[in-house]
C-alpha cells in the first residue's frame, strides 16, 4: 500500500530565503505524486504533479519538485519564499485513474519578515 | 470557470444527529470524491463517485455514506453522528479520462459536534 512521510511538521524560514519541504513515499510501482497547498480555512490547491518524463517539474507560485526514484522522494523546493507561503503543505501520492489518495500529515511553512 | 462548491461551509451538530454536505464539481467533471481531515488523522480518503457509482471508497465505518446524481454533483451523509467526526469535510472532482487523478478541491465543510 503507498504511503507518504513528511519528515518536517513545521519549518520556519525567513522571506526571501530558500525552501525545501521533504516528501518520501512507498509505493511499489510507478507512483503518481503531489504537492498541494492549504491556507487556513480554505481547501486545497494543487502546485504541481508530476506522473512520468522529466523528473524536474515547476508548478505554480515558483514551486518546483524534483522526484529521485532511488530516494523515494519528491522534494518541493521554491528559491525565494514570500510571506504569502506561509501554510500548510501535503505532499500526496496516488495511482492511475484511482482518487484514493495518501496525504503525508503536512508541513506547516511560517515565514519570518 | 466556477470552482468546486461546498456547502454548506460550517455546521454544528449534536451526538446521534445525522448530517448531508453537498458538493458541486466543477462542470464537465464526472468523478468527485471525498475527504476527511482532522488534526489527529489528517487527510484520509473516503469515497468517490464517478457517473453516479462509487467506485471506490476508504476505511470508513457504515454511517457514513454518499451518492452522485445525474449532474455529477455529489453529497455524502453522516448518520448517528459522533465526537470524533468533528472535522472538515473536503469534496474534490477531477475529469475522465487524461488528468483523472487532477483534484481540484472544495473549501470544505467544517462540521462540528457536540
Amino acid at each position: 500500500a503507498q504511503s507518504v512521510t513528511q519528515p518536517d511538521i513545521h519549518i520556519t524560514v525567513s522571506e526571501g530565503a530558500s525552501l525545501e519541504l521533504r516528501c518520501n513515499y512507498s509505493y511499489g510501482a510507478t507512483p503518481y505524486l503531489f504537492w498541494y497547498v492549504q491556507s487556513p480555512g480554505q481547501g486545497l490547491q494543487l502546485l504541481l504533479k508530476y506522473f512520468s518524463g522529466d523528473t524536474l517539474v515547476q508548478g505554480i507560485k515558483g514551486f518546483e519538485a524534483e522526484f529521485k526514484r532511488s530516494q523515494s522522494s519528491f522534494n518541493l523546493r521554491k528559491p525565494s519564499v514570500h510571506w504569502s507561503d506561509a501554510a500548510e503543505y501535503f505532499c500526496a501520492v496516488g495511482t492511475y485513474n484511482n482518487n484514493d489518495m495518501r496525504f503525508g500529515a503536512g508541513t506547516r511553512l511560517t515565514v519570518k519578515p | 470557470k466556477a470552482g468546486v462548491t461546498q456547502t454548506p461551509r460550517y455546521l454544528i451538530k449534536t451526538r446521534g444527529q445525522q448530517v448531508t454536505l453537498s458538493c458541486s464539481p466543477i462542470s464537465g467533471h464526472r468523478s468527485v470524491s471525498w475527504y476527511q481531515q482532522t488534526p489527529g488523522q489528517g487527510l484520509q480518503f473516503l469515497f468517490e463517485y464517478f457517473s453516479e457509482t462509487q467506485r471506490n471508497k476508504g476505511n470508513f465505518p457504515g454511517r457514513f455514506s454518499g451518492r452522485q446524481f445525474s449532474n455529477s454533483r455529489s453529497e455524502m451523509n453522516v448518520s448517528t453522528l459522533e465526537l470524533g467526526d468533528s472535522a472538515l469535510y473536503l469534496c474534490a472532482s477531477s475529469p475522465a479520462g487524461p488528468g483523472a487523478n487532477v483534484l481540484t478541491f472544495g473549501a470544505g465543510s467544517r462540521l462540528t459536534v457536540l
